[in-house]
């Protein structure tokens, strides 16, 4: 299948500063990312949709100004999560489609593990 | 809007045990329907996916779903199971049609294979 590759794989930061996550696809190009968070024991909450081009589209209680998220080519979409504090640790994950194969199905990052200290 | 329910958190089993993970979903659309699984720390691996015809679906590493609409149900299945099978599984849904879509998981169901 198609890979997607998700920078860095884990990162620890200190209270108010701001870190970027970067997921890109490998072999394909992707209009359109997702991105998860996931905490502790829990399922994978979407954030937000990524369209290359355009602005993202945040699900409902996420904050636009906080997680931040540039989708600038089709191989590439960034979050960053600026002035970080400490709920927000936990799992980011993105997921990319392959329009080139009908887009019917969604290859997922390896994930970042924030830990905001 | 769609929904899934993964009926189980926690489903132990001894190892070379036949094991099923239960998901029903609910969508007033048609829908493709997924199961990935997720090891510690890691991201998502695709297990198998039902987009349309044969209900009963292959995937990888011994693993069968089958679909059934009248109970909108998907699920997973293996006849023996290994303790590299140990791992969250996530069943999830989405309704591409032309929307841009995007996947609504399930909770997830913790498998943990015995010896």
């Amino acid at each position: 299948g198609a890979v997607v590759s998700q920078h860095p794989s884990w990162v620890i930061c200190k209270s108010g500063t701001s870190v970027k996550i970067e997921c890109r696809s490998l072999d394909f190009q992707a209009t359109t990312m997702f991105w998860y968070r996931q905490f502790p024991k829990q399922s994978l909450m979407l954030m937000a949709t990524s369209n290359e081009g355009s602005k993202a589209t945040y699900e409902q209680g996420v904050e636009k100004d906080k997680f931040l998220i540039n989708h600038a080519s089709l191989t590439l979409s960034t979050l960053t999560v600026t002035s970080a504090h400490p709920e927000d640790s936990s799992f980011y994950i993105c997921s990319a489609r392959d329009i080139g194969q009908g887009a019917t199905e969604a290859f997922f990052g390896q994930g970042t593990r924030l830990t905001v200290v | 809007a769609q929904s899934v329910t993964q009926l189980d958190s926690q489903v132990p089993v001894f190892e070379e045990a036949p094991v099923e993970l239960r998901c029903n979903y609910s969508s007033s659309v048609s829908v493709y329907l997924f199961w990935y699984v997720q090891y510690p720390n890691q991201g998502l691996q695709l297990l198998l996916k039902y987009l349309s015809g044969s209900t009963l679906v292959k995937g990888i590493n011994g693993f069968e779903a089958e679909f059934n609409k009248s109970q909108t149900s998907f699920h997973l299945r293996k006849p023996s199971v290994h303790i590299s099978d140990t791992a969250e599984y996530f069943c999830a849904v989405s309704a591409w049609g032309g929307s841009q879509g995007n996947l609504i998981f399930g909770k997830g169901t913790k498998l943990s294979v015995k010896p």
